[in-house]
């Protein structure tokens, strides 16, 4: 159980086009999920928390405006990273929280690693 | 301000026991996550604590003492397999999880 997908595993994309990563829990449903971003060795950095039928929660210092998210449903939330640069390359990788309780654990996607050219 | 701090690396032998430490120091408590990543993978969970204490997994453990703000996890058995980074992180009162940095754990034959 508590299975997370995301989709694709990897892509690779020119400067300037958006890139849209997909993020699925399969067998239970996530009234919340999370989208982190890690820089080789180094630790995951929260991006934003997605919340089913509202508007996504920002971190600090994260556009809100290049990585849009929608939580459309209680099975998926979409990172799509708009106007892609080189800079944005990183390995992006989603959660899902398994129940209604804050502390409920969160279960990792296998991730996306995004290459910009 | 918030913190969490974990050996960068360590090393074992197979076959072994090992004990990653962690300090965190938050905003208020509400548990603390043992996270295993292998290399360009995605963290899997391992442990959830909240109360004082040991809790026992297979060869895997995990350490609370919420007095101290001092968790550790203990591998028995080494394998090759569990050559990785083991994440820490310490959820605050706000329930967002304050990540650790990270300890590479190497094991050797």
């Amino acid at each position: 159980g508590a299975v997370v997908s995301q989709h694709p595993s990897w892509v690779i994309c020119k400067s300037g086009t958006s890139v849209k990563i997909e993020c699925r829990s399969l067998d239970f449903q996530a009234t919340t999920m999370f989208w982190y971003r890690q820089f080789p060795k180094q630790s995951l950095m929260l991006m934003a928390t997605s919340n089913e039928g509202s508007k996504a929660t920002y971190e600090q210092g994260v556009e809100k405006d290049k990585f849009l998210i929608n939580h459309a449903s209680l099975t998926l939330s979409t990172l799509t990273v708009t106007s892609a640069h080189p800079e944005d390359s990183s390995f992006y990788i989603c959660s899902a929280r398994t129940g209604l309780a804050d502390t409920d654990t969160q279960y990792f996607g296998p991730g996306t690693r995004l290459t910009v050219l | 301000g918030q913190n969490i701090d974990q050996p960068t690396e360590m090393t074992a032998t197979e076959g072994a026991i090992v004990q990653i430490n962690c300090t965190y120091q938050t905003s208020g408590f509400n548990g603390l996550f043992w996270y295993q990543q292998h290399a360009g993978e995605a963290p899997t969970f391992l442990s959830y604590n909240v109360l004082d204490g040991l809790e026992e997994k297979g060869r895997f453990s995990s350490f609370l003492s919420r007095s101290k703000g001092y968790s550790y996890l203990l591998l028995k058995e080494l394998q090759m397999k569990d050559s990785a980074s083991y994440l820490c992180a310490a959820m605050d009162s706000n329930y967002q999880l304050i990540w650790g940095a990270g300890t590479k754990l190497i094991i050797k034959p």
